[in-house]
């Protein structure tokens, strides 16, 4: 009954492969996202989607997809991965953009457990 | 530019308190989040301030003043297990959330 998942939680891949991680949730969320956390512990956001439109694009590469076929599940596709895109990325969801009003805590963000990526 | 700022490092004694400032500038304020992240380990919510004051859940507090852009997580009767590091959000005026780099706690016996 794991609310938010992602696979794999360890990927080890050469320098220019192409590579997907795959998320999901089962809390019944409209948002969800991901972030890149690197070797600093800084948690960068990269994507949002709302309801499996995208709705936050931060600078990020082009080689960096994502994809949302529906509001359970946002996959992100890495092409020509690159060594540093070494991290870990999490997945996280919430109930709503934050849209809802002032003093709500609707966009509590519940994170999946990362997938740690090593580029060689 | 937008930016939060949190200390590096903190070490404590298992069984006292310890306080980790969070100071925010950011373009707008809707609410400030503390979250808990242990090693390897994904982040977990601590608390939310909207209003200024002190908000209690436990051992644990937060307080939130609005005017000097600062809020601070209390822990008291620090446990070994609260050894992990304490990231600060703020939700700014788009309702995006801006991470701080996260305060690592170490706590000693």
């Amino acid at each position: 009954d794991t609310a938010v998942s992602q696979t794999p939680k360890y990927l080890v891949t050469q320098m220019g492969n192409d590579k997907s991680i795959k998320c999901e949730q089962n809390l019944g969320h409209d948002t969800m996202y991901w972030y890149k956390q690197d070797s600093k512990k800084f948690l960068k956001i990269m994507f949002s989607y709302n309801n499996k439109e995208l709705i936050i694009n931060e600078t990020v590469p082009n080689r960096f997809s994502p994809k949302s076929p529906d509001k359970a599940h946002l996959n992100l596709h890495i092409n020509s991965l690159e060594l540093g895109d070494s991290a870990v990325y999490f997945c996280a969801s919430s109930p709503q953009t934050g849209s809802g009003g002032f003093l709500e805590v609707g966009d509590t963000q519940y994170f999946g457990p990362g997938t740690r990526l090593t580029v060689l | 530019g937008q930016n939060i700022d949190q200390p590096t490092e903190m070490t404590a004694t298992e069984g006292a308190i310890v306080q980790i400032n969070c100071t925010y500038q950011t373009s707008g304020f809707n609410g400030l989040f503390w979250y808990q992240q242990h090693a390897g380990e994904a982040p977990t919510f601590l608390s939310y301030n909207v209003l200024d004051g002190l908000e209690e859940k436990g051992r644990f507090s937060s307080f939130l003043s609005r005017s000097k852009g600062y809020s601070y997580l209390l822990l008291k009767e620090l446990q070994m297990k609260d050894s992990a590091s304490y990231l600060c959000a703020v939700r700014d005026s788009n309702y995006q959330l801006i991470w701080g780099a996260g305060t690592k706690l170490i706590i000693k016996p």
